[in-house]
């Protein structure tokens, strides 16, 4: 059971935009950053969006990332086929003194 | 070219020690924290633990499920940071990948291509 909870999948066709939400308490994303990261089959995972809706260069514009209390999303426009990943978002918890993840999510493009 | 290379990794049996190290190049590595994350076969992340920089006391912490069995350590001469794994249990089979943080500007989170461990007899 993670202490970040994501949906286990989600689906879109191409050019579609699809969220990804991650719900968290006021001890992790209620007073800390919001990271994303992706994951390609059989790779490491990858930085997507820091810092709630920060991208990291190179990362491209359809990708967004927002903040709001307790919960973040992740907003994914004009999908596309290699968008196709596990995606993660990730926060420190100051109860646990830790960083946690949520489950990840499987995006499918259709 | 930004560049973090475990190795270390292997089979073990239950209630052996393994340590991995975590090669750094291409970036201020003693600006950074490191961090262990794990990945079970088929399953998602699971944080293991984090050694902050010089300027930060090279302040530890650790996830409960490790916490008195792993310790995160680094050495900013050689730019490498280790994961001294003691105690292990056939839960600890996964793949570990080492990430270096800078929370600075520009912000980076750098990861390594991971190594598996595997507990078993």
């Amino acid at each position: 059971q993670s202490v970040l909870t994501q949906p286990p999948s989600a689906s879109g066709t191409p050019g579609q935009r699809v969220t990804i939400s991650c719900s968290g308490s006021s001890s992790n994303i209620g007073s800390n950053n919001v990271y994303w990261y992706q994951q390609l089959p059989g790779t490491a995972p990858k930085l997507l969006m820091y810092r709630n809706n920060q991208r990291p260069s190179g990362v491209p514009d359809r990708f967004s990332g927002s903040k709001s209390g307790t919960s973040a999303s992740l907003a994914i426009s004009g999908l596309r086929s290699e968008d196709e990943a596990d995606y993660y978002c990730a926060a420190w918890d100051d109860s646990l003194s830790g960083r946690v993840f949520g489950g990840g999510t499987k995006l499918t493009v259709l | 070219e930004v560049q973090l290379v475990e190795s270390g990794g292997g089979l073990v049996q239950p209630g052996g020690s393994l340590k991995l190290s975590c090669a750094a190049s291409g970036f201020t590595f003693s600006d950074s924290a490191m961090h262990w994350v794990r990945q079970a076969s088929g399953k998602g992340l699971e944080w293991v633990g984090r050694i902050r920089s010089k300027a930060n006391t090279y302040a530890t912490s650790y996830a409960a499920s490790v916490k008195g069995r792993f310790t995160i350590s680094r050495d900013d001469s050689k730019n490498t940071a280790y994961l001294q794994m003691n105690s292990l249990k056939t839960e600890d089979t996964a793949v570990y990948y080492c990430t270096s943080m800078y929370a600075g500007s520009p912000f980076f989170d750098y990861w390594g291509q991971g190594t598996l461990v595997t507990v078993s007899s």
